[in-house]
């Protein structure tokens, strides 16, 4: 069985600082990880995605995230926030080989940016 | 590319009506379909999983009698909710995926607020 924790339902940053939210996943299998973002009312836009090429991948709006098997984790970064990343943010765990690529979901963290 | 829309973007129903949502691949032909709900300030939760001219497949505790799923063409995927009662109000998402690809494309949410 798959799973996601995200560590920290809620993280606040400045404009400006390092953004870090954390992901672990749990896959018997080589996962495909994901991570979106969701701004209210809205669906979900795809950040990135890892799927067993670079360890280091590079999304949209600066965002980039390093697979560590060692440490099954997929942390999400950007060097400096902007207010208009404030929204919720996913990682997401899929087992593409097995059950049609069903993904399941961490629970989710939200990114509050503090002028 | 790879755009999906969902309707309506928000309904309001009386208690015990049956309400119809529609998604739609507007620029692909999606082989699988997927149905989330999500209650507030919560993750994403799989419902069911739809092929293209076969029967959906229900996630553990979803009532395939109570949230009917149609998928009869390629391009769109219903969710009917029927006698929608109070608990059932959420934020419905779909989301879809061509075959061979392990990205699914998320449509914008469906708000159901059933009175």
């Amino acid at each position: 069985a798959q799973s996601v924790t995200q560590l920290g339902s809620h993280v606040s940053v400045s404009e400006g600082a390092l953004v870090l939210l954390r992901c672990n996943y749990s896959s018997s299998v080589p996962p495909y990880l994901f991570w979106y973002v969701q701004y209210p009312n809205q669906g979900l836009q795809l950040l990135l995605k890892y799927t067993s090429a670079a360890t280091l991948v590079k999304g949209i709006n600066g965002f980039e995230a390093e697979f560590k098997k060692s440490e099954t984790s997929f942390h999400l970064t950007k060097p400096s926030a902007h207010m208009s990343d404030a929204a919720e943010y996913f990682c997401a765990v899929s087992d593409w080989g097995g059950s049609q690529g069903n993904l399941i979901f961490g629970k989710g963290t939200k990114l509050s940016v503090k002028p | 590319g790879a755009v999906v829309s969902q309707h309506p973007s928000w309904v309001i129903c009386k208690s015990g009506t049956s309400v119809k949502i529609e998604c739609r691949s507007l620029d692909f032909q999606a082989t699988t379909m997927f149905w989330y709900r999500q209650f507030p300030k919560q993750s994403l939760m799989l419902m069911a999983t739809s092929n293209e001219g076969s029967k959906a497949t229900y996630e553990q505790g979803v009532e395939k009698d109570k949230f009917l799923i149609n998928h009869a063409s390629l391009t769109l995927s219903t969710l009917t909710v029927t006698s929608a009662h109070p608990e059932d109000s959420s934020f419905y998402i779909c989301s879809a995926r061509v075959g061979g690809l392990n990205e699914q494309f998320f449509g914008p949410g469906t708000r159901l607020t059933v009175l």
